[in-house]
């Protein structure tokens, strides 16, 4: 299985800020035939099931506001929130999606400081 | 809007069987070459995959829980099922049923999840 490492545990950042979290696979995600890192990323706030923010390591799903961006490639990821909101309080999962089993990383919980 | 609802029991005796149900409204779960899958996550504690299936009935389990799960579909009601037999504690989490737009991909639309306790 590919083991999602993610760090920091927890981030507790200002608002309008800069927040970062970084999340390291065990192998490479990156497919050398079509060139693509097979990672999302997901925000889960309480009481709520996942949702869907980056996947390709860098692509935004349509409605993600555009502070959220993705970047990295082969075994190390980052994912980005340019400018802190209140709402953006939430635990963020990266998830590999290149070999079944998929799997996640524990989470990083991000808090306004 | 595609909708995915989750149903089934919320508690189960150990050593019993799980099963849940899985609703989907807004698509066809026939249509393109959609993935269904489900995913747990223990109180206050990260998310593991289960498996997926697509609507012919290939699927795709997690080693870890193959020996007790079966995944299946059914296409003239929409939707599909979780079984997890012998369950014991470590099996209390939240499910979920979610879907991707093909093998190898994220998920991209979940359901609301529901909490299944192992008590004895």
């Amino acid at each position: 299985d590919i083991v999602m490492t993610q760090s920091p545990d927890s981030l507790a950042v200002s608002l309008g800020e800069r927040a970062t979290i970084n999340c390291k696979s065990s192998q490479s995600v990156l497919y050398s035939s079509n060139n693509k890192n097979y990672l999302a990323w997901y925000q889960q706030k309480p009481g709520q099931p996942p949702n869907l923010l980056i996947y390709w390591a860098s692509t935004r799903e349509s409605g993600v506001p555009d502070r959220f961006s993705g970047s990295g490639s082969g075994t190390d990821f980052t994912l980005t929130i340019s400018s802190l909101q209140a709402e953006d309080v939430a635990v963020y999962y990266c998830q590999q999606y290149y070999s079944t089993p998929y799997t996640f990383g524990l989470g990083t919980k991000l808090e306004i400081k | 809007q595609l909708q995915l609802q989750e149903s089934g029991p919320g508690l189960v005796k150990p050593s019993e069987t799980l099963s849940l149900t899985c609703i989907v409204s807004g698509a066809s779960i026939s249509s393109s070459s959609y993935y269904w899958g489900w995913i747990r996550q223990p109180p206050g504690k990260g998310l593991e995959w289960i498996g997926s299936i697509y609507y012919s009935g290939s699927s795709y389990y997690n080693p870890s829980l193959k020996s007790r799960v079966i995944i299946s579909v059914d296409t003239s009601k929409n939707q599909f099922s979780l079984k997890v037999s012998s369950v014991t504690a470590a099996d209390t989490a939240v499910y979920y049923c979610a879907r991707a737009p093909n093998i190898l991909n994220p998920f991209d639309n979940w359901g609301q999840g529901t909490l299944v306790t192992v008590y004895s």
